[in-house]
């Protein structure tokens, strides 16, 4: 079955600070993983998309890693910024079909002063 | 460059009321979608329109009816508004592929009581 799996389910940092997020996926054929950044009361919107043969990407403070081996993928928020308190979605996608892509649940990420 | 729109933002409706949700896109995208989101729940995909003219199922279609009006518009439909309609629906569009990501709209909050 088809899956995605995101940890912690929330989290609560102090500004300033880093912190990782933690996606494992079971879909098959894999054909690429994003991470979306969701506000309260606004759409997904992409953060990285990493294909295969990627195993890092980069967006300002937004560090996507994936290990296609183990099916998981990490995002690392760096230095953070009360602005990034939003959710984090991870979405995987497989080669075939138009109805191809799967969500995770998401982590609700708090940033306090 | 509004991206996706969708209209209304917000709406209440009572059981066995019908309404139509409103989408557009003005990025010359191939593919719209239409998903909703519920606490707890990953976004699960309602309809999709792979180009203009073709409509298909997506994971939980019973309830619901979709127009793909043009290259621009797709509207989704409650016939028959149920309780369980309650949802967070969002929009959203892609280039055929899906390659590059796909583009939300804001959402719709709906509540059925």
């Amino acid at each position: 079955k088809n899956q995605v799996e995101q940890s912690p389910q929330s989290l609560i940092i102090l500004e300033g600070k880093n912190c990782t997020l933690q996606c494992n996926y079971t879909v098959s054929p894999f054909s690429n993983l994003r991470w979306y950044k969701q506000d309260t009361g606004r759409g997904p919107v992409s953060l990285t998309i990493m294909t295969f043969s990627e195993n890092t990407k980069s967006n300002g403070r937004y560090t996507a890693t994936l290990d296609a081996d183990t099916k998981q993928s990490s995002l690392h928020i760096t230095a953070s910024q009360l602005s990034d308190s939003a959710s984090y979605i991870c979405v995987v996608s497989v080669l075939t079909g138009a109805n191809n892509l799967f969500f995770g649940t998401g982590t609700r990420l708090t940033v306090i002063p | 460059n509004a991206g996706v729109t969708q209209t209304p933002k917000f709406q209440v409706l009572k059981t066995g009321q019908s309404m139509t949700l409103q989408c557009a896109q003005d990025m010359n995208h191939n593919s719209m979608y239409w998903y909703r989101q519920d606490p707890g729940m990953g976004l699960r995909l309602i309809y999709y329109s792979a180009s203009e003219g073709t409509t298909d199922k997506g994971e939980v279609p019973n309830g619901y009816n979709v127009s793909r009006l043009n290259k621009r518009e797709f509207s989704l439909r409650l016939e028959s508004a149920a309780p369980s309609q309650t949802s967070v629906y969002f929009c959203a569009s892609s280039e055929a592929s899906g390659t590059y990501g796909y583009t939300f709209g804001s959402g719709t909050r709906l509540t059925v009581v």
